[in-house]
């Protein structure tokens, strides 16, 4: 079984400022690793995933994660934040193998002050 | 569509009331999943069927879930006796391929209210 733990329920930042937002997972299997954005009354949107290969991972709207084996974690970056970055973050893994459920954390939502 | 459609996008339901929730995957998706997201935390699996065949339905709360997608395309799911705790928003998502999947793509979700 899988779990990912994202240490932030909130994180404020002001406009233009950089942000990162943790996330931690466990897992006996190999997994593949996703952020996910949502916007208000939204479904879920796909910011990036990493499969395999390099372990920094470039994604839409300038974001950015490292995979990070060793520390078992996936952190999401962003060198200078906009208004409209303003949403819940949700990290996610799904094992390599069989059906890719995933398993998301709880969640950060992110708001920009300007 | 060009994207995954939920319907309808809002739900009230009274308590013991029996409800159905219509998800019309991306045409041509092998894989679909459900997801039951409460208020404030993120989404959790429900179930997953494989074109017309559910492979996996251990997250289902209980048995008053039932899930169907009987030709392959367009899936249900249906809650029986209502409680005030199926209160969520239900996500569908859909991906291209049986297995080795890589992105799962989301519908905007069906928000259920039990009153």
């Amino acid at each position: 079984a899988q779990s990912v733990t994202q240490l932030d329920s909130q994180v404020p930042v002001f406009e233009e400022a950089p942000v990162e937002l943790r996330c931690n997972y466990s897992s006996s299997v190999s997994v593949y690793l996703f952020w996910y954005v949502q916007y208000p009354n939204q479904g879920l949107q796909l910011l990036l995933k990493y499969l395999s290969g390099s372990t920094l991972v470039k994604g839409i709207n300038g974001f950015e994660a490292e995979f990070n084996k060793s520390q078992t974690s996936f952190h999401l970056r962003k060198p200078s934040v906009h208004i409209s970055d303003t949403a819940e973050y949700f990290c996610a893994v799904s094992e390599t193998q069989g059906a890719q459920k995933l398993v998301f954390g709880q969640g950060t939502r992110l708001t920009i002050n300007p | 569509g060009a994207g995954v459609s939920q319907s309808p996008r809002y739900k009230v339901a009274k308590r013991g009331q029996d409800v159905a929730l219509r998800c019309d995957p991306i045409s041509g998706h092998v894989s679909l999943f459900w997801y039951q997201q409460a208020l404030g935390q993120g989404p959790e699996f429900l179930t997953y069927f494989q074109n017309e065949a559910q492979l996996d339905k251990s997250g289902l709360p209980s048995d008053r879930f039932f899930a169907e997608r009987p030709e392959g395309s367009v899936s249900t799911l249906k809650i029986q006796r209502t409680q005030q705790e199926d209160s969520a928003v239900y996500l569908c998502a859909s991906s291209p391929r049986g297995t080795t999947n890589t992105e799962a793509f989301f519908g905007q979700g069906t928000r259920l209210t039990v009153v």
